[in-house]
């Protein structure tokens, strides 16, 4: 079946370091979701992307689809010590239901 | 408004007790999903229903799991018998409408340990 690839699994940075996530599909996608899981928590939206290159940002967060829709990143810049918890991808091909498909996550820590 | 709401937070059973999971999504929403949740294998669709109709079961894992969605404000996973390698949080979603680019509303998990 239709796999997202999400790497690096797991980030450990200094508070005020940069950190990127990246997801790729082997096929091309309709849109993407991300989602933040706090420590203990559950999956909250963050924000869609649905063009081809589409930039979005959401304060310290930028989201990036690729031109060719087959790959997403998300990038914060200076991470703080509320960033921690795991960035899940959640990509769509379409279709007339439209379910989501997971990746794995990459955790994200931060040493203050 | 209230959020996607899943009960137990927590159970712990013996193995080869009937566990079930329930939830109800939020008012309004038509899409309700079944998540599993493991360090191993991330995070899985088990099952999503459209107007309390299941519509994709193939993440189901086999026949002890069951799902159901008797009306639009209520539905059950249910697990019987449990086994140890079901330990795992469950978590239930609900969107509104059937296009993949609308977000899904998470509650906050049931987490489930079989002993």
């Amino acid at each position: 079946g239709q796999q997202v690839m999400q790497i690096p699994q797991y980030q450990h940075v200094q508070e005020g370091e940069d950190f990127t996530t990246y997801c790729n599909s082997s096929t091309t996608l309709s849109n993407i979701q991300w989602y933040k899981q706090r420590p203990g928590g559950h999956p909250v939206f963050l924000i869609q992307l649905v063009k081809s290159g589409e930039v979005k940002k959401q304060k310290r967060l930028t989201f990036q689809f690729g031109e060719a829709k087959k790959n997403s990143s998300l990038h914060i810049t200076a991470t703080q010590t509320t960033d921690v918890g795991t960035y899940f991808c959640a990509a769509s091909t379409g279709g007339s239901q439209g379910n989501l498909i997971f990746g794995k996550g990459t955790k994200l820590s931060v040493k203050p | 408004d209230a959020g996607v709401i899943q009960s137990p937070r927590h159970e712990v059973t013996e193995m080869g007790q009937e566990v079930t999971l329930r939830c109800k999504p939020i008012s309004g929403h038509d899409y309700l999903f079944w998540y599993r949740q493991t360090m191993m294998r991330g995070l899985e669709l088990l099952i999503y229903f459209n107007n309390n109709v299941p519509i994709d079961d193939s993440g189901m894992p086999e026949d002890r799991f069951s799902a159901k969605m008797p009306n639009a404000s209520f539905s059950t996973l249910k697990i019987q018998p449990s086994e140890p390698r079901d330990s795992a949080v469950y978590f239930c979603a609900s969107r509104r409408g059937r296009a993949s680019n609308q977000p899904q509303h998470f509650g906050d998990g049931t987490r489930l340990s079989i002993l």
